[in-house]
Order: C-alpha cells, then sequence, then structure tokens
C-alpha cells in the first residue's frame, strides 16, 4: 500500500541554520503531497502542497518539491527561527481520499 | 479564516464507558474524516464520511466506532466501549469538493 517515510528526529539545529527534513513516498499513480505542521499542544496545520510533479509548494519560508523521479518531497527553509520549533509531518493523498502520514520530525531551534 | 473546531479538547474516561467526539466541520464542507494519533506514533486514518454514509474505514475501526452528523453542523465521534489503547489524540478534518483536507485542534482522549 501507499507509504510514507521521512527523516528520524529529533533534529536540532540553531536559529538561522538551514533545513532540510528528508520525505520519500510509495504509491501508485499520483499522489498529491503535503507538509503539515504540529506547534506544541496544537493540532495539524497545513503548511504547504504540491499537486503534480514538478510543483513547488511554498508557505513561511518552507519550500518543498514534488519530485516523482526520486519519489521525494523534501521539507527546506534557508533560514529557520526558534518559533519554527514543532512537529513536522509529511503526507500524501491518492484517489482514495485519505491522507497517508509519514511519522513525524520533531524539529527544535536553539536561540 | 474558517475553521474546523473540536470539543472537549480533553476527556478522561474509565475504560467500559462510551465517548462521544464532537467536530463542527467548516460550514460549505461535503467530506469528513477522523484520524487518530497514538502518543509519540503516525497519525493514522479512521474513517471518511459523505453524504450522510461512510466512505471508507481503516482496519481501526472496528464495531466499537461509529459516525454520525446529526444535523446541518455536528459531526461525531463515538467509541461505545473505550479500552486503554484508545488513548490518543483524535482529529477531525474537512474538505470541499477537490481541496485540501483541513483539521480541527484535537481531542485528547485518555481512557484509565
Amino acid at each position: 500500500g501507499d507509504s510514507v517515510t521521512q527523516m528520524e528526529g529529533p533534529v536540532t539545529l540553531s536559529e538561522e541554520a538551514f533545513l532540510t527534513i528528508n520525505c520519500t513516498y510509495t504509491a501508485t499513480g499520483y499522489p498529491s503531497l503535503f507538509w503539515y505542521v504540529q506547534y506544541p499542544g496544537e493540532g495539524l496545520q497545513l503548511l504547504l502542497k504540491a499537486t503534480k510533479a514538478d510543483d513547488k509548494g511554498s508557505n513561511k519560508g518552507f519550500e518543498a518539491t514534488y519530485r516523482k523521479e526520486t519519489t521525494s518531497f523534501h521539507l527546506e527553509k534557508g533560514s529557520v527561527q526558534v518559533s519554527d520549533s514543532a512537529v513536522y509531518f509529511c503526507a500524501l493523498m491518492n484517489r482514495d481520499d485519505k491522507i497517508i502520514f509519514g511519522k513525524g520530525t520533531r524539529l527544535h531551534i536553539l536561540p | 479564516e474558517p475553521e474546523v473546531t473540536q470539543t472537549p479538547s480533553h476527556q478522561v474516561t474509565q475504560m467500559g464507558q462510551e465517548v462521544i467526539l464532537r467536530c463542527v466541520p467548516i460550514s460549505n464542507h461535503l467530506y469528513f474524516y477522523w484520524y487518530r494519533q497514538i502518543l509519540g506514533q503516525k497519525v493514522e486514518f479512521l474513517v471518511s464520511f459523505y453524504n450522510n454514509e461512510i466512505s471508507e474505514k481503516s482496519e481501526i475501526f472496528d464495531d466499537q466506532f461509529s459516525v454520525e452528523r446529526p444535523d446541518g453542523s455536528n459531526f461525531t465521534l463515538k467509541i461505545r466501549s473505550t479500552k486503554l489503547e484508545d488513548s490518543a489524540m483524535y482529529f477531525c478534518a474537512s474538505r470541499f469538493f477537490q481541496e485540501t483536507q483541513y483539521f480541527g485542534p484535537g481531542t485528547r482522549l485518555l481512557v484509565l
């Protein structure tokens, strides 16, 4: 079945560092891909999405490009802030309309 | 901006008791979902609901679970006889036609 694999956390970075969180997927067809973020004590928020190959999703300085050839959707940010500390979930949705999540990557940003 | 709301935010119950988790989806949305996240684990799909019936359910969603849209605004998840392993964060989500699913803030359920 469809699945998402993302890098294990926690990831600890200093403020203003460059961030990459790797995500790869296995799916039939052409799923939509997402990054969700969960801040401490809060629910899931959609961070960005891409619906077809080579699309780039972006929001709040985060970016991810849908790479069909490598089945990847890596999350990047050029300069992280303390307020970016959260758990990040890579996810996909195929034709069956249910979202399949990765295990999540906890990100700690140190001031 | 419209948002999905869920009540209660936290619920503690005794094993074997019934619980009802409530969600108010975004008003013009047509598709409704429940997911759950056991502490420290991934978010898992439970059930999807459209046109007053279940569209799809996971193997987790057994006979102890049911969903209902009792009126035009609420969407509920009922667990008939809770087990310890039902302790989790439960998320409701909704969407309109081809759009993205929007998630609520979750209800943290603790079964003692």
